[in-house]
């Protein structure tokens, strides 16, 4: 079992609907990462968050640390929002990834 | 500034044969992380450093070798490659080592045939 899970693994939304992408751990955390990898194979840091939630424009994070749950929500999706989201969990000296989810916004 | 940088950007090898995929961050950052990604699988942390002189294991460590010998630099060696090792390889940087924003290269293209 891995120790990072996400869902769904993919995923296809018409230009603006609301996304939501789902990530669970089964470890203790110093942090939850969400990470935007485009379709080019850059890798982008969005958010660190060790509880409540955190914004930044359309894009929006949060922890649940009682129910080792986080979610990464976008609103008013558009086409450049298409790419692979990865959730990373931080604990002691490691870091764990999610396989991704890979998202597909439709004009 | 240029961030972090990697080179190169694309390598084949044979198999046996050794290289250093090279890593440089210009935002003095005291963490350095490398890791690899496999395709369907997400990444995984190979080594990491706190600083110069200090380098640790992380997850899938076996068949390579790091040194830090600047704040700046990073170098990742692979000896006698094995097609095991045909990966992505992402280097990154951070200020604080748990909690704190990653800055990743742009990756480097690893097959060995």
């Amino acid at each position: 079992k891995n120790e990072v899970e996400q869902s769904p693994q993919n995923l296809t939304a018409q230009e603006g609907e609301f996304i939501t992408i789902n990530c669970s751990y089964s470890v203790g955390i110093s942090a939850l990462h969400w990470l935007q990898q485009h379709p080019g194979g850059g890798i982008v840091s969005l958010f660190m968050l060790s509880s409540g939630k955190k914004k930044h424009g359309r894009l929006i994070a949060t922890i649940n640390i009682q129910e080792k749950h986080s979610s990464l929500h976008i609103t008013a999706s558009h086409p450049r929002d298409s790419a692979v989201y990865i959730c990373a969990a931080s604990t002691g000296n490691q870091f764990y990834f999610g396989t991704g989810t890979s998202l597909t916004v439709i004009p | 500034n240029a961030g972090v940088t990697q080179t190169p950007k694309f390598r084949i090898l044979k198999i046996g044969q050794s290289m250093t995929l090279q890593c440089t961050q210009d935002m003095n950052h005291n963490y350095m992380y490398w890791y690899r990604q496999d395709p369907g699988m997400g990444l995984k942390l190979i080594y990491y450093s706190v600083g110069a002189g200090i380098t640790d294991k992380g997850e899938v460590p076996n068949g390579y070798n790091v040194s830090r010998s600047t704040t700046e630099d990073f170098p990742l060696r692979l000896e006698l490659a094995a097609p095991s090792q045909t990966s992505v390889y992402f280097c990154a940087s951070s200020y604080v080592l748990q909690t704190d924003t990653q800055y990743f290269g742009p990756g480097t293209r690893l097959t060995v045939l």
